[in-house]
Parts: structure tokens; C-alpha cells; sequence
């Protein structure tokens, strides 16, 4: 049972432009989420994160928005940048537990 | 570079075999958990400890198995493998019980031959 879903594998957009990476996720009882970068032959690496008891988190060009009713998270990054070029994990945690679980993960291309 | 340490970076071994990988934490943070990350898979959480306690278990075979030392540096073993062990093994550390946010090392690629 995939509680965190990435369905889209892979995303390409222009430099400049806005990329938008999705998450969905099943577990109501969620209350802490998370976006993590992984280049090639590195560990994932923290972006950005929400609380359930926000809708929207701000960090440069990174926003996290965050809609409980549908279960859905969203990454928005504006401007895109080539070297946003990674692969993008959404991950959904229970804070009082030790489990962070994570999607399949996006692989976003920006293009010069 | 994450302050986490994984060795080895890589390992080739057969099947049926027994292999340790190792996890030091970011000087400071008392938790380390274990992901595996297999071919077009997302990071399957296996296990965390918390000053040398298990916190939560994931989805761990009971092949596999872990510990924290006093030291806080970390052990994942794996046992009896299988081909379809052969997977990136994350370990990632944060400072408290919870995981607002997880500090990883570059993995530990196995491959079981």
C-alpha cells in the first residue's frame, strides 16, 4: 500500500519557467510533510517542509502548497533553474512516530 | 557534503551471503534510519534508533537487522541474500526522536550477484 504517490515520474520544463511537482498521499493522520532533492550518486537532501496545520510554506524560490481536504501536496518552484535538474521526493510523516515515508519520486529536467 | 557517513559505497557480493553496512550520524544527532531505495522504487523506510533504542520499524525483513552503538554509529545487516536485495541502502540521521528533518549519507550500493 503506497501511502505517499508521485504519479507524474518525470517532468521537463524551460529555463525560467514554473515547475509544479505533485504528491498525493492517503494517510489522514499525517501532520508533517517534506520535499527532498537527490542528485545522481548522492543522498536525497532536505528542501522544504509544511506542517498539516499551515497551507502554504515559503522558502526563495521553493513554496510547499498543502490541501488536507484532497490529501495533496504540491512544489512550487519559480524561477526553474537547470540546476534544479534532480530527481524530487515528497515524504508525509506522523511526528510522533519515527516513520518518514516517501513517494517514487519525480525526475524534473529544466532545460537552457 | 551531510555530515552522515555510509561505508561501504559499494559491495558486490552472492547470494545466500552476509553483509554489514555501516552509518556514522552527523556529529550531535541521536537517531539513524535506514532506507532502501530499489530500481524505480521510492525510499522504502526500514527501520530508525534513537540513542541506541529501536524508535519504529518499517517494512524490514527478518533477514535484516540493526543496531546502534553507544557510540551512535549504526549497523545494518543483511543476511541470507536474495537478488532482489541488490538496492541503494540510505542511512540518515536527525537530532531528535522525530524526523522533521533527515540529514543523508550517500548509500551503500549492493549488489548481489
Amino acid at each position: 500500500d503506497q501511502q505517499v504517490k508521485q504519479n507524474s515520474p518525470s517532468l521537463s520544463v524551460q529555463e525560467g519557467r514554473i515547475s509544479i511537482l505533485n504528491c498525493d498521499y492517503t494517510n489522514s493522520m499525517f501532520d508533517y510533510f517534506l520535499w527532498y532533492k537527490k542528485y545522481p550518486a548522492e543522498g536525497p537532501t532536505f528542501l522544504i517542509s509544511i506542517s498539516s496545520i499551515k497551507d502554504k510554506n515559503e522558502d526563495g524560490r521553493f513554496t510547499v502548497f498543502l490541501n488536507k481536504s484532497a490529501k495533496h501536496l504540491s512544489l512550487h518552484i519559480v524561477p526553474s533553474q537547470p540546476g534544479d535538474s534532480a530527481v524530487y521526493f515528497c515524504a508525509a510523516s506522523l511526528l510522533s512516530t519515527g516513520k518518514l515515508i516517501f513517494g517514487q519520486g519525480t525526475t524534473l529536467q529544466v532545460k537552457p | 557534503d551531510s555530515g552522515v557517513t555510509q561505508t561501504p559505497k559499494h559491495l558486490i557480493t552472492a547470494t545466500g551471503q552476509r553483509v554489514t553496512l555501516r552509518c556514522s550520524p552527523r556529529s550531535g544527532d541521536l537517531s539513524v534510519y535506514w532506507y532502501q531505495q530499489s530500481l524505480d522504487q521510492g525510499l522504502q523506510f526500514l527501520i530508525q534508533y534513537y540513542n541506541g533504542e529501536e524508535r519504529a520499524k518499517g517494512n524490514i525483513l527478518e533477514r535484516f537487522s540493526a543496531q546502534q552503538f553507544p557510540d551512535l554509529h549504526s549497523e545494518l545487516n543483511l543476511s541470507s541474500l536474495e537478488l532482489g536485495d541488490s538496492a541503494l541502502y540510505f542511512c540518515a540521521s536527525s537530532l531528535g526522536g522525530t524526523n522533521e528533518k533527515l540529514f543523508f549519507g550517500s548509500g551503500t550500493q549492493l549488489s548481489v550477484l
